[in-house]
This record gives C-alpha cells, sequence and structure tokens, in this order.
C-alpha cells in the first residue's frame, strides 16, 4: 500500500544556519507531493510543491528535491529564523486519485 | 480574501453523542475535503465533496458522513461517538483538478 515516512521526528538547528527535512514515498504511481508547515494550533499551511516531472523547484529561501529513483523527497529552508519552528509534513498525491497522504511529520526547533 | 474558515474552533463531546463540524471554502473555491488529524500525526483523509456528491472516501466507517451545500460550504458529520474520535479536524478547498489545497485551522474534538 502507499505510505508516506519521514526519516527524523525531530530536528534542531541554529539560527541562520540552513535545514533539510527528508521524506520518503513507497508509491512510484504518485506524481504530485507537496510540504506543508503546520504551528500549534492552526492548520498545514502549504510551503511548496513539486510533480513527479521535475527534480528540483526553488521558493523564497526553500527548495523542494525529488529523487524518483530512491524515492525520496527532500524540503531545504535556507536561513532559518526562529518563525521557521513548526511541525513539517511532506504529502503526496496519487494520479487519479483525490486524496493526500501525509507522513508523521518532523518537528523543526529553531534555536536562537 | 478569508480562506478556509471551520466553526467551531473547539468542542466537547460525550461518548455516543452526535456531532456536526463546518466548513467554509476559499472564495472561488469548489471542492471540499476533510481531514481527521489525531495527535501527534499528520492527517488522515477521510473524504471529498464536489458538486455535493461524495467524490471519494478514505478508510473511515459509516459513523462519518458529510454533505457539501450550493454554495460549496460543508458539513462533517459523527454518528455514536467514540473516544477514539478525539482529534482536529481539517478541512481543505481546492478548485476542481486544481492541486492547490487550502487548509483551515481546524476544529478540536474532545470526545469523552
Amino acid at each position: 500500500g502507499e505510505s508516506v515516512g519521514l526519516h527524523l521526528p525531530t530536528l534542531s538547528v541554529q539560527e541562520g544556519d540552513n535545514s533539510i527535512i527528508n521524506c520518503a514515498y513507497s508509491n512510484s504511481a504518485s506524481d504530485y507531493f507537496i510540504w506543508y508547515k503546520q504551528e500549534s494550533g492552526k492548520g498545514p499551511q502549504f510551503i511548496i510543491d513539486i510533480r513527479s516531472n521535475m527534480d528540483k523547484r526553488q521558493g523564497q529561501r526553500v527548495t523542494v528535491l525529488l529523487n524518483k529513483t530512491v524515492k525520496h523527497l527532500s524540503l531545504q529552508i535556507a536561513a532559518t529564523q526562529p518563525g521557521d519552528s513548526a511541525v513539517y509534513f511532506c504529502a503526496e498525491k496519487m494520479r487519479g486519485n483525490e486524496k493526500l497522504t501525509f507522513g508523521t511529520g518532523t518537528r523543526l526547533t529553531i534555536i536562537p | 480574501d478569508a480562506g478556509v474558515t471551520q466553526s467551531p474552533t473547539h468542542l466537547i463531546k460525550t461518548r455516543g453523542q452526535q456531532v456536526t463540524l463546518r466548513c467554509s471554502p476559499k472564495s472561488g473555491h469548489d471542492t471540499v475535503s476533510w481531514y481527521q488529524q489525531a495527535l501527534g500525526q499528520g492527517p488522515q483523509f477521510i473524504f471529498q465533496y464536489y458538486e455535493e456528491e461524495e467524490r471519494q472516501r478514505g478508510n473511515f466507517p459509516d459513523r462519518f458522513s458529510g454533505h457539501q451545500f450550493p454554495n460549496y460550504s460543508s458539513e462533517l458529520n459523527v454518528n455514536a461517538l467514540l473516544l477514539g474520535d478525539s482529534a482536529l479536524y481539517l478541512c481543505a478547498s481546492s478548485f476542481r483538478e486544481n492541486y492547490g489545497y487550502t487548509f483551515g485551522s481546524g476544529t478540536r474534538l474532545t470526545v469523552v
């Protein structure tokens, strides 16, 4: 069956450093991937997405890399700020399927 | 421009009772999906509504039902509540085949 997993449940990074959050997926039929940020008491907030026909996509301070060979997704956050502290989820969507499948999340803590 | 609005924000119910949660999608969106997020876990897909019909359903029992109104707003109903139904219930809206899902802040349901 499908699954989306994360390598690390927690990650602490010094303010100003770069952070990398990893995610593994198991379903080769997945064609769309999203990273969400969830702060305490709030719903998931869209960060960046990527389709399976791409390897890399950049946004403001964030980059998503997709390695289809090993079914791996990563989120890079540059020059981290205290406001980046949150739980980060990767989610996948399969072709012809309406649902998003989420992983369990990685808690990112930015150390001042 | 209002995002996804959910009500109520918090709710406490007794086992065996029934509950109705409400969602107003983001302006311009016509598709509503519901997710259940247990503490410390990623959201789990319950179902999606489009054109007032349930388009897809996740692995949730029939106690979970929904409705979409002509103005695209939606309700999630849960009957015969169990302690295990305690969770954050999230609504996400999108426009048809557009993959841009926007989440609300959720309703925190506690069953005692």
